[in-house]
């Protein structure tokens, strides 16, 4: 099915190190979200964007909804330790529709 | 609150046996649930769209009959595995919508392992 093109695929970095990652697709959504899955574990609901050009923040995350409504991107700052896990973009069409996924990024964290 | 919990979290059985995972949405009420196969370093794959009801909708080349659905009310959906062979070994997530709502809440998984 189709895919949403998430980069990075994973990023090594540094305690305390900004991080951004961002999802592209060729087609508009009417939602974007994002979740964080560690192993072993569902993913867990991180921003939920439903406006273009929305910026929402939750913490040190910071998530955007681009204004063609075709990108998004999700910003950590002053990344921990425990930020480790992959991150996933979604994208939703409809009210009713399913979500399509990204790739997912792979976040790994230095102390 | 939009919490949802999956049972059990791990399984393990013997091939040609059958499975069922449970998922449930604790603090909402959800019409519709979603099944979701994920392999290892993989995004996740939608299987089934589970409506309370009324019969799943089904992705193209998941097969109905050997992954069977269930809604049977509105806080619990159940996906049974049938005559389970070691390539279904895999990680099932479900996911919950609020009602009205567009956001999906992820169960923590349950990893299969058939022998």
């Amino acid at each position: 099915g189709q895919q949403l093109n998430q980069s990075p695929q994973s990023m090594f970095i540094q305690e305390g190190e900004d991080v951004s990652m961002n999802c592209t697709s060729s087609s508009i959504f009417n939602t974007w979200l994002w979740y964080k899955q560690e192993p072993g574990e569902g993913p867990v609901l991180l921003i939920a964007l439903y406006k273009a050009g929305e910026l929402t923040s939750n913490g040190r995350l910071t998530a955007q909804f681009g204004i063609t409504r075709k990108d998004s991107f999700l910003n950590i700052s002053a990344s921990i330790p425990s930020d480790v896990g992959i991150y996933f973009c979604a994208g939703l069409r409809g009210s009713q529709g399913n979500l399509i996924f990204g790739k997912g990024t792979k976040l790994s964290v230095k102390p | 609150g939009a919490v949802v919990s999956q049972h059990p979290s791990r399984v393990i059985c013997k091939s040609g046996t059958s499975v069922k995972i449970e998922c449930r949405s604790l603090d909402f009420q959800a019409t519709t649930m979603f099944w979701y196969r994920q392999f290892p370093k993989k995004s996740l794959m939608l299987m089934a769209t589970s409506n309370e009801g009324s019969k799943a909708t089904y992705e193209q080349g998941v097969e109905k009959d050997k992954f069977l659905i269930n809604h049977a009310s509105l806080t619990l959906s159940t996906l049974t595995v049938t005559s389970a062979h070691p390539e279904d070994s895999s990680f099932y997530i479900c996911s919950a919508r609020l009602d009205r709502g567009e956001t999906q809440y992820f169960g923590p998984g349950t990893r299969l392992l058939v022998l």
